[in-house]
């Protein structure tokens, strides 16, 4: 079965604490992403991959790092610096190319107590 | 500047009514791409279609039916007879050639069908 998975499905963080977002697809897509997803908002772009080890950011970086030492793999931390991480993180994956549409994992629940 | 503005917060409409959903966007690129996506309760974004700059045919799926015009800039989604399980929340987002296939969203618009 094809797909994308993420996990935990639900997190809670300390203050002060990093934290890191698993996502693994087995679809065999060259790019990857992060999203972030806060109440009555759409999503905006943290980071993205078009191929292993290689990455850049997107539109809220900051706080935030990954890697992609594997094709299958995009794990996302939430440092402490992130002023506001609460929210929910959506990963994706695409087929390379441009227009290529964008597969969802289930997503992740962060919350900072 | 590149946008997707989705004007309609919230929608609600009864069982069997037709609903459209209003996307506009912006960009001054040539070739670009342009999708909904639908996010049920689950919140698992779920792929419904993706349209090039170059191709502005209608196209229809079922219920579903899609209004592509270069001229207003817009990109419509329209749900025939609704059902109960069209509710959730539909994304309009843009993407633009050798960017590497970044997604930028609109704000979402909330659908309520109710029976």
């Amino acid at each position: 079965d094809g797909g994308i998975t993420q996990s935990p499905k639900y997190l809670f963080r300390k203050e002060g604490q990093n934290v890191t977002l698993s996502c693994e697809q087995n679809l065999n897509h060259d790019a990857m992403y992060w999203y972030r997803q806060d109440p009555g908002q759409g999503l905006r772009l943290i980071y993205y991959s078009q191929i292993v080890n290689d990455f850049q950011k997107g539109d809220i970086a900051e706080g935030y790092s990954v890697s992609r030492e594997k094709k299958e793999s995009f794990p996302l931390t939430v440092t402490s610096a992130q002023k506001n991480p609460t929210a929910f993180y959506l990963c994706a994956s695409a087929a390379g190319g441009p227009g290529n549409e964008q597969f969802f994992g289930p997503g992740t629940r962060l919350t900072v107590l | 500047a590149q946008k997707v503005t989705q004007a309609q917060t919230e929608i609600s409409v009864v069982e069997k009514e037709d609903v459209t959903l209003d996307c506009v966007y912006e960009t001054r690129d040539t070739t670009y791409y342009l999708f909904w996506y639908k996010q049920p309760p689950s919140r698992e974004l779920v792929f419904l279609i993706r349209r090039n700059s170059f191709d502005e045919q209608n196209e229809i799926s079922g219920r579903y039916s899609w209004n592509f015009q270069k001229s207003t800039s817009s990109f419509n989604f329209t749900i025939t007879a609704s059902q109960v399980v069209d509710s959730a929340v539909y994304f309009c987002a843009l993407s633009r050639r050798n960017q590497g296939g970044k997604l930028i969203f609109g704000q979402g618009t909330e659908l309520s069908v109710k029976p």
